[in-house]
């Protein structure tokens, strides 16, 4: 069974500090995503990646950063949290898009509270 | 920015009838893809229709695509009370990037 995992689902943070969140997948995967989800502004993609090292912003990159250390492994960092920083954070990832199926699969979220 | 627009954004059936959503959306598409998500968890893939198709199927799913009017539709029959959730549409774009509308938050009434 194909697999997303996201370090927490629920996490409570106060402004200013640096917040981890951490992505695996074990489908062998090339490219992984981060998403925020808003009410009424569905899914916004943060920052995704395309091979171990690479990166590249995505909509809404402003106050994230992304580290692909290992192929399997995505993490999004907020180097100094803020309260408009609350949010849903998605994780995803997909095989290549030169295979005309490119299904994302999505982990469970990660509830952010920042106070 | 969002590609894909679902309209209604919210609508409540009874257990047994149709629910159909809509999705606009803005550019040429290679494909158009719709996920569920239940309250408070991930997204799932429900159905992906490549833009040379003009229906799909998926068990009580069905799925159209018009590219001339820049429109996607999605019907569920016989809804049941494991449907309510919200249902988006994507667009892809390049390296695989989704765009996703707001929505649809559909309530299943029994």
């Amino acid at each position: 069974d194909v697999k997303v995992t996201q370090s927490s689902r629920y996490l409570v943070k106060r402004t200013g500090e640096k917040v981890f969140l951490e992505c695996v997948q074990d489908m062998d995967h090339e490219n992984m995503f981060w998403y925020r989800q808003d009410p009424g502004l569905g899914l916004r993609l943060i920052y995704f990646s395309y091979d171990v090292k690479m990166k590249e912003k995505g909509d809404i990159p402003e106050g994230y950063s992304v580290s692909r250390e290992k192929k399997e492994r995505f993490s999004l960092i907020l180097e100094s949290a803020s309260t408009n920083q609350t949010s849903m954070y998605l994780c995803a990832s997909s095989s290549p898009p030169r295979s005309s199926y490119n299904e994302q699969f999505f982990g469970p979220g990660t509830r952010l509270t920042v106070l | 920015s969002q590609q894909g627009e679902e309209d209604p954004q919210a609508l409540s059936i009874q257990e047994g009838e149709n629910a159909t959503m809509n999705c606009s959306y803005k550019t040429s598409i290679n494909n158009l893809q719709w996920y569920r998500q239940n309250s408070g968890r991930g997204l799932v893939h429900l159905i992906l229709i490549r833009s040379n198709e003009r229906e799909k199927h998926s068990g009580r799913l069905r799925v159209t695509l018009d590219t001339s009017k820049k429109s996607s539709s999605l019907l569920i029959t016989a809804s049941r009370a494991a449907d309510t959730a919200s249902y988006f549409c994507a667009t892809t774009g390049s390296w695989g990037k989704l765009q996703f509308g707001a929505g649809t938050q559909v309530v299943v009434t029994p």
